[in-house]
């Protein structure tokens, strides 16, 4: 059983807010990932991590920022929420590249 | 650059039916092919894997053989039930990338009783 976490799993915010996902994993693993899931399902890479003080933008352009302090914690913030932002956010975990991907349960997101 | 191509869903099946969902990829060099399971209101989970050709990843009745001269990646199981209901993605590492996996869009399945 895989242990990462992401709280909150869901939330409903207005316009303009700042918010903070958050997500722990306690296996002690540097990759870190963020992804966007939107509603048909495809998952778009948003945010990764090496490990501590590094981290990069993915594949998907996201006004969303990460910081990567202390290994086991990958917080994703969003300054002011739109309702484009809308979507369900997934953490993942690996021991390295080419592992397996541990994944969090998921926030679900919605902005008003 | 590295890419993942599976059969587009909804699939709906009767329970015990057979299930396939295709996976074909592109990948310079020799990835790793993976399948994950997303089931409703969860984050995926690792189905099952393998990391060179004619290797066979298998879990819990589900099937698939990485077969480099069709370039392909076929989930299989002989007898699906309803809790297998859930969203499928096929996935590869390696080849052109070095820092992430590449998933297909992923494919739905409801299986009725």
């Amino acid at each position: 059983e895989a242990d990462i976490y992401q709280t909150p799993r869901y939330l409903v915010i207005g316009t303009g807010k700042k918010i903070t996902l958050e997500c722990s994993q306690t296996m002690g693993h540097d990759k870190m990932y963020w992804y966007q899931q939107d509603p048909g399902m495809e998952l778009h890479l948003i945010h990764y991590s090496y490990g501590v003080n590094s981290t990069e933008k993915g594949d998907l352009s996201s006004e969303s920022t990460v910081s990567r302090i202390r290994t086991e914690h990958f917080p994703l913030t969003l300054e002011s929420a739109r309702p484009s932002h809308t979507s369900q956010y997934l953490c993942a975990s690996s021991e390295g590249y080419a592992d397996t991907q541990y994944f969090g349960p998921g926030t679900r997101l919605t902005v008003l | 650059g590295d890419s993942v191509t599976q059969m587009e869903g909804p699939v709906t099946l009767s329970e015990e039916a057979f299930l396939t969902i295709n996976c074909t990829y592109t990948a310079t060099g020799y990835p790793s092919l993976f399948w994950y399971v997303q089931y409703p209101g969860e984050g995926l989970q690792l189905l099952l894997k393998a990391t060179k050709a004619d290797d066979k990843g298998s879990n819990k009745g589900f099937e698939a053989t990485y077969r480099k001269e069709t370039t392909s990646f076929h989930l299989e199981k002989g007898s699906v039930q309803v809790s297998d209901s859930a969203v499928y993605f096929c996935a590869l590492f390696g080849g052109g990338s070095n820092y992430k996996l590449t998933f297909g869009k992923g494919t739905l399945l409801t299986v009725n009783p």
